[in-house]
């Protein structure tokens, strides 16, 4: 069964503090690994995606990392503000049969504090 | 990011009732997919379409049903409306299989 498992289930930190959210995944065979940010009551809005043969990949304050081998995923983020606060979702997509579907994780719930 | 856009954004509807929610995509994304979101949890796939046919489908009843049309919006049924289905609704559409998704800011139903 394809899966998605991210830690921590929340995370409260404060402003100008660094943070690494992790995502674990099963899903197979493997297309690409997505984070997206939600606010709440919000569409999921796309921070970075990946492919099997990327390490790493950058968007400003937010840097993810993929080791397709032990199928691990991190999102760091970095110097956090206010506006960081939200909903951190992984979501992995594979290439075919039931694994097409896109396969999210509960996410990661950040608060970042003044 | 842009180009999807559902509407309406918010919905109150009877236990009972019927309700279509609308999904407008991006020109030649012809993938489109749908979503429940609970409050708090991630969302879970309810269907997904290519070229104007439902090619997936994950846990929902029948009573959930789509449609895509050639202008690239679709469309989410619900029929006889049940107090769980009280959620975020999500659509999420793509040019092709090698692209990610971009995801509309969903709708908020609410039954009652």
């Amino acid at each position: 069964k394809n899966q998605v498992e991210q830690s921590p289930q929340s995370l409260i930190i404060l402003e100008g503090k660094n943070c690494t959210l992790q995502c674990n995944y099963t899903v197979s065979p493997f297309s690409n690994l997505r984070w997206y940010k939600q606010d709440t009551g919000r569409g999921p809005v796309s921070l970075t995606i990946m492919t099997f043969s990327e390490n790493t990949k950058s968007n400003g304050r937010y840097t993810a990392t993929l080791d397709a081998d032990t199928k691990q995923s991190s999102l760091h983020i970095t110097a956090s503000q206010l506006s960081d606060s939200a909903s951190y979702i992984c979501v992995v997509s594979g290439t075919s049969g039931s694994a097409r579907q896109l396969t999210f994780g509960s996410g990661t719930q950040l608060t970042v504090l003044p | 990011e842009t180009g999807v856009t559902q509407s309406p954004t918010h919905l109150i509807k009877t236990r009972g009732q019927q309700v279509t929610l609308r999904c407008s995509s991006q020109s030649g994304h012809n993938t489109v997919s749908w979503y429940q979101q609970a409050l708090g949890q991630g969302p879970q796939f309810i269907f997904q379409y290519y070229r104007e046919e439902e090619n997936g489908r994950g846990n929902f009843p029948p009573r959930f049903s789509g449609l895509q049309f050639p202008n690239y919006s679709s469309e989410l049924n619900v029929n006889a409306l049940e107090l769980d289905d009280s959620a975020l609704y999500l659509c999420a559409s793509r040019l092709g299989g090698h692209y990610g998704y971009t995801f509309g800011s969903g709708t908020r139903l609410t039954v009652v």
